[in-house]
């Protein structure tokens, strides 16, 4: 069946670093592919998508580029926020009805 | 805001009580899901409800009753909990087909405490 398989945090960062957290996926087909956003206390948000092979999905200075070759969705940002401080998750489909199967999630965690 | 509404956001409830959660959605979708989020442990899809009929549920403890009476509204109906059963429950939906935008909008989630 589908699986994902994303990097264990945390991941501890200087503000303005450079962000990058891995995720590996198999799916049959090539399905859309999602990262979510949780901040504290909150339920999960839609980051960003890609709908197909080789889209790049980008919002908020994040992207991640749907590489079928790899079968990865590795998510990026240039310059993290403290503000950016949340867990991340990958979540490729899971079957059909929309499911998602969600990776653990990475702890994002950015200091001054 | 996702367009997804919880409520209430916390509850303590004892182990006899009989307590619902409430989700209502604003998107017009026509799947709803209910997830178990537990420290440390990946998220857990309980039910799954698309145009307002059960197509899954997974292996949930009947002390947890979903329920779907329109296509807008869910509630996860709780009695007899157990300790172990203290969590985030997340509430979701979306639409199956039709747009070509599949991803899932969670709400905020109700943090349930076991006493």
């Amino acid at each position: 069946g589908n699986s994902v398989t994303q990097m264990e945090g945390p991941v501890t960062l200087s503000e303005e670093a450079f962000l990058t957290i891995n995720c590996t996926y198999t799916a049959t087909g090539y399905p859309s592919l999602f990262w979510y956003v949780q901040y504290p206390g909150e339920g999960l948000q839609l980051l960003l998508k890609a709908t197909k092979a080789d889209d790049k999905g980008s919002n908020k200075g994040f992207e991640a580029t749907y590489r079928k070759e790899t079968t990865s969705f590795h998510l990026e940002k240039g310059s993290v926020q403290v503000s950016d401080s949340a867990v991340y998750f990958c979540a490729p489909p899971c079957g059909g009805y929309n499911k998602l199967i969600f990776g653990a999630g990475t702890r994002l965690a950015v200091h001054p | 805001e996702t367009g997804v509404t919880q409520t209430p956001r916390h509850l303590v409830m004892g182990m006899t009580n009989k307590k619902s959660l409430k989700c209502e959605q604003h998107l017009g979708h026509n799947a709803m899901y209910w997830y178990k989020q537990s420290a440390k442990k990946p998220l857990e899809l309980m039910f799954v409800y698309s145009l307002e009929e059960r197509v899954e549920n997974n292996s949930v403890p009947s002390r947890f009753s979903p329920e779907c009476p329109n296509s807008s509204h869910l509630f996860l109906h709780l009695h007899t909990l157990q300790p172990e059963d203290s969590a985030l429950y997340l509430c979701a939906s979306s639409q199956e087909w039709g747009t070509g935008s599949y991803e899932q909008y969670f709400g905020p989630g109700t943090r349930l405490t076991v006493t």
